[in-house]
């Protein structure tokens, strides 16, 4: 089955800092990458998602990228803000299996 | 539009107690639904997948006859913890996917909490 690594677990910048956070998948047949936003005690909330035919896509501060030959995206997060101080989650829906496996998630803290 | 909600939110049931947890889809559809665990700051995990009107497809590892899911309408599952066990606390979790839109995007839900004492 599919396998989403994420890192890294935990991230700490300072506001106004850009934030990097990447993922990899196994397999192949992955054609859907979403993130997740978490914040404590809430249901995760989709923040940007790229499909397998798009190299990038951005949203205001947010970007996304997939490098399909290598298996692995990347959320960018510029000019953070105290507010994005929160847990994100990648995943990866198999395709064939229609389903979405998730990365193990990263802790952001947006400091001061 | 694209709402879920969850019923209860939070519960708290002793030992070898059964406890029921609904999902809705609000404003929509949904011909699949799933339910996720989590455990504290963990990831989700994904224990099955339903479809209305047939058996939910149960992830390796997930005791089908202890997590009963019935997916009776294109807008509700359930999930019923039967005989639950402190380690079945977590925060569960339910999404729903439309029938018609993005193939793809999930819709969850705000979560139950379930404590086993």
């Amino acid at each position: 089955g599919e396998n989403v690594e994420q890192h890294p677990s935990t991230l700490s910048v300072q506001e106004g800092d850009s934030a990097v956070i990447k993922c990899t998948y196994s397999d192949s047949a992955s054609n859907y990458f979403p993130w997740y936003k978490q914040e404590l005690g809430k249901r995760p909330q989709l923040i940007i998602d790229i499909r397998s035919n798009v190299g990038e896509k951005k949203d205001q501060r947010i970007a996304v990228t997939l490098n399909k030959t290598a298996k692995h995206f990347s959320l960018h997060i510029t000019e953070t803000q105290p507010e994005d101080s929160a847990v994100y989650f990648c995943a990866a829906d198999t395709g064939t299996a229609s389903k979405l496996t998730f990365g193990t998630g990263t802790r952001l803290q947006v400091t001061l | 539009g694209a709402v879920v909600s969850q019923h209860p939110s939070w519960v708290i049931c002793k030992s070898g107690t059964s406890v029921k947890i609904e999902c809705r889809s609000l404003d929509f559809q949904a011909t699949t639904m799933f339910w996720y665990r989590q455990f504290p700051k963990q990831s989700l995990m994904l224990m099955a997948t339903s479809n209305e009107g047939s058996k939910a497809t149960y992830e390796q590892g997930v005791e089908k006859d202890k997590f009963l899911i019935n997916h009776a309408s294109l807008t509700l599952s359930t999930l019923t913890v039967t005989s639950a066990h402190p380690e079945d606390s977590s925060f569960y979790i339910c999404s729903a996917r439309r029938t018609s839109g993005s193939p793809y995007e999930q819709y969850f839900g705000p979560g139950t909490r379930l404590t086993v004492t």
